[in-house]
């Protein structure tokens, strides 16, 4: 599976969007990107996948540059309850690799 | 409700003991893991299922055993033989509808030894 690097943490205010980069540059072309967040102490929480487009859903937006080598995870309006570890994985087989993420913090 | 239950939440073990973890999921899915969170780290993998009566070793599967003999069941024994079992432990299974590892987790079990 193709290696993720995020950064180890991320602020955003209340309300405003939380853009989240992820560089996969060695991803094959069957290697789909998820996304996943885990709050303190709670079981991680699937957020969204997509393999080439971008795709929206209730959660987020999830942006997938053309060449496949970046994507941006997009909560467009920031509360408080998502402050938690983001984690960006990419993967073609039976299990997750999850790295140590990105910790956002949403400030008041 | 549908969902992934593991329990209890909090275990102590002694030196030299097993303890067993459970997990038990109603979303029918046929597919379940066990990972393993240490403090500010990600999850590794110890054990995954895809199928009732088959299992296989992921990246920590020293120390560990697990048993599939429901679909709805995938308890987690830590053995004696894992030496440093303080640890988060969280069970997942995977929903096949939803791309290829669209995973649900369980709340947890948080090892302690004393």
């Amino acid at each position: 599976d193709a290696k993720t690097t995020q950064p180890t943490s991320m602020d955003c205010a209340e309300g405003r969007a939380a853009n989240l980069p992820c560089n996969h540059s060695t991803i094959s072309g069957n290697e789909y990107v998820y996304w996943y967040r885990q709050i303190h102490s709670q079981g991680p929480q699937y957020i969204i996948h997509g393999l080439k487009n971008n795709e929206t859903n209730e959660m987020a937006s999830l942006i997938i540059t053309e060449d496949r080598k970046s994507s941006t995870l997009i909560l467009p309006h920031a509360t408080l309850r998502d402050t938690a570890v983001y984690y960006c994985i990419v993967n073609s087989g039976y299990a997750l690799n999850f790295g140590k993420g990105t910790s956002l913090l949403v400030t008041p | 409700d549908g969902g992934i239950t593991q329990s209890p939440k909090y275990l102590f073990r002694k030196e030299g003991q097993n303890v067993t973890l459970s997990c038990e999921q109603n979303l029918n899915h046929d597919a379940m893991y066990w990972y393993r969170q240490d403090p500010g780290q990600g999850l590794r993998l110890i054990y995954y299922s895809q199928i009732v009566n088959d299992f296989q070793k992921g990246d920590i599967a020293e120390g560990y055993s697990v048993s599939r003999e429901k679909k709805e069941s995938f308890p987690l024994t830590v053995t004696s033989a894992q030496k440093n079992p303080t640890a988060f432990y969280l069970c997942a299974s995977r929903d096949p509808g939803r791309g290829q590892e669209t995973q649900y987790f369980g709340p947890g079990t948080r090892l302690l030894v004393l």
